[in-house]
């Protein structure tokens, strides 16, 4: 597609259950990026993967929060457990090839995850 | 590590009008900074960066930002307003040339008075 498709836009779901979220990276772009933006607060780092390097996983808030990257294209945002706290826009970007001076992020519209 | 303060978390201008937008940093080593913009419904874009060199840097859409450092400050102007510009914009800094691991403010909310 011509830009970063995130799914679901939107997902409600219950306390302690399980969610995906799932980004489509503009095709041709290596470096993937996720960020969470919560109700009145910055975007925060999560996870970071750079073509076949090993991902930086420092923003991570906890162990219940993982992400994979299949084929070097599409990513998963796994969050196990959820907790309402968990509540927040998740956006995935993507970028060319960091170094290069095309590191310019394109961003998706989000997925909104609402924990009851 | 960085952070990222924007001044107001709402601000509104009537059409024509200068636009404003705050933002200050902090950073232990030179920072590179951006300004992201989100229009409704619609993803993150990037509108200017500061990277080194020049301290003025112009951006799409007539926006400008200047780099102060003796201020740490980043702030976001555009002489004349226009309907289109209401949208939610982002200041963020970064360490280094990879700009993944930015920093973002809490964003300001622009509305453009007719």
């Amino acid at each position: 597609g011509a830009g970063v498709s995130q799914s679901p836009s939107n997902k409600v779901t219950e306390k302690g259950k399980d969610v995906e979220l799932r980004c489509d990276p503009i095709s041709g772009h290596t470096a993937l990026y996720w960020y969470r933006q919560s109700l009145g607060q910055g975007l925060e780092f999560l996870i970071y993967f750079q073509g076949n390097s090993a991902p930086d996983k420092s923003g991570l808030p906890s162990d219940r929060f993982s992400a994979e990257r299949t084929g070097g294209s599409v990513s998963t945002l796994t969050i196990q457990r959820t907790q309402q706290e968990d509540s927040a826009v998740y956006l995935c970007a993507s970028s060319q090839e960091p170094g290069t001076g095309n590191e310019k992020l394109f961003f998706g519209s989000g997925t909104q995850l609402s924990v009851l | 590590a960085q952070s990222v303060t924007q001044l107001g978390s709402h601000v509104s201008v009537s059409e024509g009008a200068l636009v404003l937008l705050r933002c200050n940093y902090s950073s232990s080593v030179p920072p590179y900074l951006f300004w992201y913009v989100q229009y409704p419904n619609q993803g993150l874009q990037l509108l200017l960066k500061y990277t080194t060199g020049a301290t003025l840097v112009k951006g799409i859409n007539g926006f400008e930002a200047e780099f102060k450092k003796s201020e740490t400050s980043f702030h976001l102007t555009k002489p004349s307003a226009h309907m289109s510009d209401a949208a939610e914009y982002f200041c963020a800094v970064s360490v280094g040339s990879n700009d993944y691991k930015l920093s973002f403010g809490a964003g300001t909310t622009v509305t453009v008075r007719a």
